[in-house]
């Protein structure tokens, strides 16, 4: 099972809006509203930030949102903060009963 | 609160064995799938396997199946996760986490450092 297909890198200003893609197959994103995306601050576990495409659990800002069309999934962060720097990766369901990770996107806020 | 508190961090040599743990709290043990998801160091998150610690029902990663063995003791809510034989190559960061479906980690602990070398 490949790695769902992430950008290594994104950048926003204070302020702006930022888009992290990630890429699957039929047999994953495609197939599945079992998309989530985590967010890992350096040196710090990762977070739940969006499950199920697009729901947020309590306590995580709506300026974070998620979406899918066919095998791409997609997570949004509007108003982009300081505290937002952080690495950030999608999970997926696959056919197979597993679950499968992207490559990871590091977010730079300039 | 739930919590997910694994063991501390371990240094081995190649071809010895190892298990660590990872203990919840704060909600009942055998509603929540446990994964194991591997980090090495400056690289992505790797999802490993997982169990059901109602009835132990495992299944794995094909990139490691048969390396390793997931497993509980839902008496006092642990869960592990086993190597019979150590390769440098499992020099990483291990982390449980906990998910009701078995897909979405709503809970995580604080990761397990397991370095291997001679």
């Amino acid at each position: 099972q490949s790695a769902l297909t992430q950008p290594p890198s994104v950048s926003g200003s204070p302020g702006q809006s930022v888009t992290i893609s990630c890429t699957g197959t039929s047999s994953d994103v495609g197939s599945y509203d079992r998309v989530s995306w985590y967010q890992e601050p350096p040196g710090t576990a990762p977070k739940l930030i969006i499950f199920e495409v697009t729901n947020r659990p309590s306590g995580v800002p709506d300026r974070f949102s998620g979406s899918k069309s066919g095998n791409t999934a997609s997570l949004t962060i509007s108003g982009l903060q300081a505290e937002d720097e952080a690495d950030y990766y999608c999970s997926s369901y696959t056919s197979s009963t597993m679950v499968v990770f992207g490559g990871g996107t590091k977010l730079t806020v300039l | 609160e739930v919590q997910l508190v694994q063991s501390g961090a371990e240094v081995k040599q190649p071809g010895e064995s190892l298990r660590i743990s990872c203990e919840g709290s704060g909600y009942t043990f055998t509603n929540y799938w446990i994964s194991w998801v591997r980090q090495v160091t400056g690289k992505g998150l790797e999802w490993m396997g997982r169990i059901d610690p109602t009835d132990s029902y495992t299944n794995y990663s094909p990139s490691f199946q048969g390396h390793v063995t997931i497993s509980t003791d839902k008496s006092i809510g642990t869960a592990y996760l086993q190597w019979s034989s150590l390769k440098a190559s499992d020099t990483a960061i291990y982390y449980c986490a906990a998910s009701r479906s078995g897909w979405d980690f709503f809970f995580w602990g604080q990761g397990t450092l397991v370095t291997v070398s001679s």
